[in-house]
This record gives C-alpha cells, structure tokens and sequence, in this order.
C-alpha cells in the first residue's frame, strides 16, 4: 500500500546535526513533491520545506533557512532532511508528506503523511 | 509570509450538530486552500483540497467553500469520530502555511 515511514530522529545537544529519512512505498515516488512539516510538543503544525518531483527546486521556511537541506534519492524511493546547527526550538515530531497529484497536475496538498519521527534537541 | 488564521481556536459541539471552521488568509490566495484533520498521536489526514474537493474516501459530510481571503470547513452532522483538530493550510506561496488549528470537543 501507499506508505511513507520516518525514521532518524533521537535526542541531540544543540549545534549538533542529524539527518531524517523517510522512505516511501506503492507509489512512484519520482513524479511526486515531497515535504517535511513538523509539530513541536502541544503545538500546531508548522511547514519545514518542499523539494520538486525531480529536485530541481527545494523551498525552506525562514525558521529554518540556512540549516536545513532537504534532499532526495529517487531510485531508492527516500526523501532527507540534513538538519545542521539545531536549536531547542527545532524539538518536534518530523512528518514527510507527499504532495498530491490529480491526473498529471499538482494539488498542492498533502495527501499522504508518514507516521513521523521526534527530535529532542536538549543538553 | 502568508498569514493563516483560524477561528474559533476550539469549539464545543454535540454529535448531529452542524459545524462551521473559518480560515482567513493575510492575503488573496485565489482557491489555494486545503484542510486537515489531526487526532492525538496521529498524522494530519487531508480532507479537503483546493478550497472546496473533497479528498477521496473522506465523508461527504465535510465540505469546504472560499476564495481570496476567507474560507470555510462546514462539518454538517458531527459524527463522534469528527472530535478532532482540524487546521486550514495555504498553498499558494512556495512557502505553504498552517491556521493554528481548531480544536473540536464533545460538549
């Protein structure tokens, strides 16, 4: 079925990096736009960064602009969030989200979410 | 950015009752609008896209309706799976944002 499943967060002191994976499946993943969203804790849900069907184009929030990069591997089906610098405020749940088609055109919506995978950033 | 907000921040409501959620852009977003509704320790769930397409599979009790600047989430006869968090998103900015979401209770 379609599928997309989180996996690389964990607890990680400030300054430090990590980088998320999220692997998709029961789909062709190179003709979809992927995003990362992520939720802090009691939070809502806050857009993190897209990356094109062909990752011609990438777009970043501000909030995190210059720390992040998002990637990814089509002919291994995952996407990638490098996240550099990261700062307390970066503590969250990290959802990928595929960006939905109707028939060849983007619908700018996120129709299928993974199960997300939390950072702690904390010393 | 594009400025999302939602109101009311919660609602309390009964099963049957009918239900409005209204988003409003900081600017015109033409129909560039969807919805998502979130339960505690889950993913958000798409329901309705482009201001006014209902998601497939999701009940026709949801509809939306809108353009420019205000929009609306109508649940028509809440049903007790509805009790949820519901959150408007723009998507007419290369850089997508989130109402701050409303949160639905049983009353």
């Amino acid at each position: 079925q379609v599928q997309l499943v989180e996996s690389g967060g964990g607890v990680v002191q400030p300054g430090r990096s990590l980088r998320l994976s999220c692997a998709a499946s029961g789909f062709t993943f190179s003709s979809y736009g992927m995003h990362w969203v992520r939720q802090a804790p009691g939070k809502g849900l806050e857009w993190v960064a897209v990356i094109w069907y062909d990752g011609s184009n990438k777009y970043y929030a501000d909030s995190v602009k210059g720390r992040f990069t998002i990637s990814r591997d089509n002919s291994k089906n995952t996407l990638y969030l490098q996240m550099n610098s990261l700062r307390a405020e970066d503590t969250a749940v990290y959802y990928c989200a595929r960006e939905g088609l109707v028939g060849a055109y983007r619908n700018h919506a996120f129709d299928i979410w993974g199960q997300g995978t939390m950072v702690t950033v904390s010393s | 950015d594009i400025q999302m907000t939602q109101s009311p921040s919660s609602l309390s409501a009964s099963v049957g009752d009918r239900v409005t959620i209204t988003c409003r852009a900081s600017q015109s977003i033409s129909s560039y609008l969807n919805w998502y509704q979130q339960k505690p320790g889950k993913a958000p769930k798409l329901l309705i896209y482009a201001a006014s397409s209902l998601q497939s599979g999701v009940p026709s009790r949801f509809s939306g309706s809108g353009s420019g600047t205000d929009f609306t989430l109508t649940i028509s006869s809440l049903q007790p799976e509805d009790f949820a968090t519901y959150y408007c998103q723009q998507s007419y900015s290369t850089l997508w944002t989130f109402g701050q979401g409303t949160k639905l209770e049983i009353k």
